[in-house]
Parts: structure tokens; sequence; C-alpha cells
């Protein structure tokens, strides 16, 4: 069985800090997906970022980074200099690979992030 | 842009009412999937489709049925619905490519139904 865990519930910062939204996973297959979702307070969810079981490699996207370590389990998600835009609900998100029954997600919890001004 | 549409933002339906929630996606998406999201739970897998007519239960799909006649147009129905399916419903899509390789998902900006 495939499983996320975001063990924050609620995490509040001050703008210009940084916050790293954790983000642990629980699968038996050797080839999976990744995933990162943001839902501001309109509802709809913002596709971030998808990674691969193969690809290791940490990524940086403006004032996003993300750190995928296999050895962990983990997929965690930072925002340096946070800023008001960045409050939202942020999802992460594992999938199986192949087709069909395989599509789907299996999303944590959700972390509500709070940015101050 | 993938464009995932859904027939309402908010709906007022009153215990007992037969429900439809549709969904559109422009991208001729594969697969399509139903989410219900509730403070505390995250998004849970109501019914998912990865073909016309095609139709797999997700984890929570008591209560719920589906239909799927056209590629880009995927329903959720509450045959009779209950206070607790007082919910936002999320509507999503994703396109199958050959081999393992997968993609997003697209979300389309949900509807919050309340029963009454």
């Amino acid at each position: 069985a495939q499983k996320v865990t975001q063990a924050q519930t609620e995490i509040s910062v001050v703008e210009k800090e940084d916050v790293t939204l954790d983000c642990v996973y629980e699968t038996r297959d050797t080839t999976y997906y990744l995933f990162w979702y943001k839902q501001p307070p309109s509802g709809e969810l913002v596709f971030l970022i998808r990674r691969n079981s193969f690809d290791e490699q940490n990524e940086i996207s403006g004032r996003y980074s993300w750190n995928f370590q296999k050895s962990t389990s983990s997929f965690n998600f930072t925002i340096t200099a946070s800023q008001v835009v960045d409050s939202a609900v942020y999802f992460c998100a594992l999938s199986r690979a192949g087709v069909g029954a395989n599509s789907k997600l299996t999303f944590g919890k959700g972390i509500t992030l709070s940015v101050r001004p | 842009d993938v464009k995932v549409t859904q027939s309402s933002r908010y709906l007022v339906k009153r215990t007992g009412e037969k429900v439809f929630l549709e969904c559109v996606q422009d991208m001729d998406h594969e697969n399509m999937f139903w989410y219900r999201q509730d403070p505390g739970l995250g998004l849970r897998l109501i019914y998912f489709s990865y073909d016309v007519k095609m139709k797999e239960k997700g984890d929570i799909p008591e209560g719920y049925s589906v239909s799927r006649e056209k590629k880009e147009r995927f329903s959720l129905i509450l045959e009779s619905a209950s206070t607790n399916q007082t919910s936002m419903y999320l509507c999503a899509s994703s396109q199958t490519l050959p081999g393992t390789e997968r993609y997003e998902q697209y979300f389309g900006p949900g509807t919050r139904l309340t029963v009454t």
C-alpha cells in the first residue's frame, strides 16, 4: 500500500522567513512519482513539481526548492524568503508507474502555511 | 493550457435528492478522477476512470456512482444525498503516456456541496 505523511498540519511564519514543508512517503515500488501541489484560498489545486524515483537531483525554481532523498523516503519542499502570496495549503502526493489503475494519486493530508506580513 | 471545468462552484441540495456533479476537460486526457476534500482529511479519491465507460472505485466510493460516456466528461452522482456528503468535490484529469511515465493531474476549481 502507498502512503504519504505530512506530519506538519499548520505552519505560520513571518514574511521573508524560509520555511520547509516535510513529506515522507511509503511504497514498495521501485518506480514511482512524487508531486507537490499548492491550493491557494481560491480552492483550485496548482501543480508545482513532479519527480520520478530515479531522479534524486534536487530542484530549484525561483524561491522554491525540493529535496528528494530515497534513503529517508522524503521529498521536502522549501520556500526561501516567504511571501504573503505563499499562504496556501500544500499537498504532497505519490503515484505508481504504469497505466490504468496505477494512474491514481495518493495524497498527504496537507500543510496549511500562513505567511504574516 | 489544460482546462478542467466543473458545472457549479457552489451547490445546496436537500437530503435524499439525487445530485449530479459534472466535470469536463478539454485536453483529450484518458484519466479522470473525483476527490472529496474535508478539513483534516486531505483529498480522498472517490472514483476514477482511465477510459471511456471504465470506472474504478477509489478509497471512499460508498454512496457515490460515476458515469463516463464520453472521453471529456466524467460525472459524479450522489444517488440519495446525505448530510455527511457535505464537502468540497474536486475533479481532475491526467494524460496516459506510453510506458510507465506519469504526468501530473490537472484539477478543476471544485464544487462546494452543502446537503441540508
